[in-house]
């Protein structure tokens, strides 16, 4: 089946700090990947994406590279700040039954200290 | 509004009783997904309309689960005889064509 495995939180980090969250994923075929956002109060938003193997997402200083020989897609950021405090989502995306879907892991609460 | 509106926001409603959510898509997106968001775990897929027809419900836990989307815009969730496991946010989001999904800020239900 598909699956997504996400490293468990909360994390806390204190501002500047490098960040990894990882992620690694079962899947059939070849998905394509995602990392997703949450900020407190606001609903999911897409933070980057990764179609094929090797592809690297990049979005606001976070970046992910899709690892097939790993099956992973750890998201990293070289130097947090405050204002990236959210749960934070790896998800995969198949098709079945003519619809697209997402599955996600179960999410990883980042908290940033000044 | 720009986004995925949904409502209501926050829903307490007492065991046995039914439910309605309402989710309002982005102009113009076909595609319109539901979601269920129990507490620690990740988003999972419930049901996926193209238009005014449900394409895929195999994610739908049973049959007190239902949606509908009439006109191809607004759609609702329904919950018949609810229960407490059905506590949870239920999210919306909808796509254009082959697109990215725009998530709404989702509707938190409890069953007491």
């Amino acid at each position: 089946g598909n699956s997504v495995t996400q490293m468990e939180g909360p994390v806390t980090l204190s501002e500047e700090a490098f960040l990894t969250i990882n992620c690694t994923y079962t899947a059939t075929g070849y998905p394509s990947l995602f990392w997703y956002v949450q900020y407190p109060g606001e609903g999911l938003q897409l933070l980057l994406k990764a179609t094929k193997a090797d592809d690297k997402g990049s979005n606001k200083g976070f970046e992910a590279t899709y690892r097939k020989e790993t099956t992973s897609f750890h998201l990293e950021k070289g130097s947090v700040q405050v204002s990236d405090s959210a749960v934070y989502f790896c998800a995969l995306s198949f098709t079945q039954g003519g619809s697209e879907k997402l599955v996600f892991g179960k999410g990883t609460k980042l908290t940033v200290n000044p | 509004g720009a986004g995925v509106s949904q409502t209501p926001s926050n829903k307490v409603t007492e065991k046995g009783k039914y439910v309605e959510l309402r989710c309002d898509p982005i102009s113009g997106h076909t595609a319109l997904y539901w979601y269920r968001q129990s507490l620690g775990q990740g988003p999972e897929f419930l049901i996926y309309f193209q238009g005014t027809g449900a394409a895929d419900d195999s994610g739908l836990p049973n049959d007190r689960f239902f949606a509908v989307r009439p006109e191809g815009s607004v759609s609702t969730l329904k919950i018949q005889r609810t229960e407490r496991g059905d506590s949870a946010v239920y999210l919306c989001a909808s796509s254009p064509p082959a697109g990215e999904l725009f998530f709404g800020e989702g509707s938190r239900l409890t069953v007491l």
